[in-house]
């Protein structure tokens, strides 16, 4: 089955650019009804979209983090990846990458997030 | 301030059943889809339920979801010591063109 798997520095000083890569393993990133979004969790709180990217190359972000975050997706790679500008301790936290099933009928629009990857801590400090 | 609000924790001794609320909007809940993921700690979250009340291969039946106007509910049933983790629910916000999580609930089991 589809496994995803995060990697990239832990510490990042304050100011610069965080850079994950998520790998892609047992199955096609190109394939199917999916898309390809990152989440974070600082300790002890809840979940946080960060953004998503689709196979097109098209992306949507969350508005409270759009100005700083670029998601970008490598299908030879089976890869896709997030950088996130300017960080500051508030952007310490695990960031986890998961695929989506996305649908839209006349119910609206569904997504579903299946599998996620074990995540990754990243601790932002000068 | 999470857009999706649920109760902080619930409880129940085993066997009980426990049902966990998240109230939205009309630009969320009222108007897309719902999922429940479960997180046990240190660990990513996993997937229990999408579209309002499906359940993937290999989520007992014990676990239920439903969703009316705004507001959805994960139900428990046959609760066991298992059973306790954080639970989050999410959907797409229409307004936001965001994907949002549910402030989470910690289930004890007593």
């Amino acid at each position: 089955q589809v496994q995803l798997q995060e990697s990239g520095p832990g510490l990042v000083k304050t100011s610069q650019t965080l850079s994950l890569t998520c790998t892609v393993s047992g199955g096609s990133i190109s394939g199917g009804s999916y898309c390809w979004n990152w989440v974070r969790q600082p300790a002890g709180k809840g979940l946080e979209w960060i953004g998503r990217i689709y196979t097109t190359g098209s992306s949507n972000y969350n508005p409270s983090l759009k100005s700083r975050v670029s998601i970008s997706i490598d299908t030879s790679k089976n890869q896709f990846s997030l950088n996130l500008s300017s960080v500051t301790a508030a952007d310490t936290a695990v960031y986890y990458c998961a695929r989506v099933r996305y649908s839209y009928d006349s119910s609206g629009y569904s997504n579903w997030f299946d599998p996620w990857g074990q995540g990754t801590l990243v601790t932002v400090s000068s | 301030q999470s857009v999706l609000t649920q109760p902080p924790s619930v409880s129940a001794a085993p066997g009980q059943k426990v049902t966990i609320s998240c109230s939205g909007s009309s630009s969320n809940i009222g108007k897309n889809y719902v999922s429940w993921y479960r997180q046990f700690p240190g660990t990513a979250p996993k997937l229990l339920i999408y579209d309002n009340n499906k359940r993937p291969s290999g989520i007992p039946d014990r676990l239920s979801g439903s969703k009316s106007g705004t507001s959805a509910t994960l139900g428990i049933t046959g609760l066991q010591t298992g059973d306790e983790a954080d639970y989050y629910c999410g959907t797409w916000d229409s307004s936001l063109s965001a994907y949002v999580f549910g402030s989470g609930t910690k289930v004890t089991v007593l």
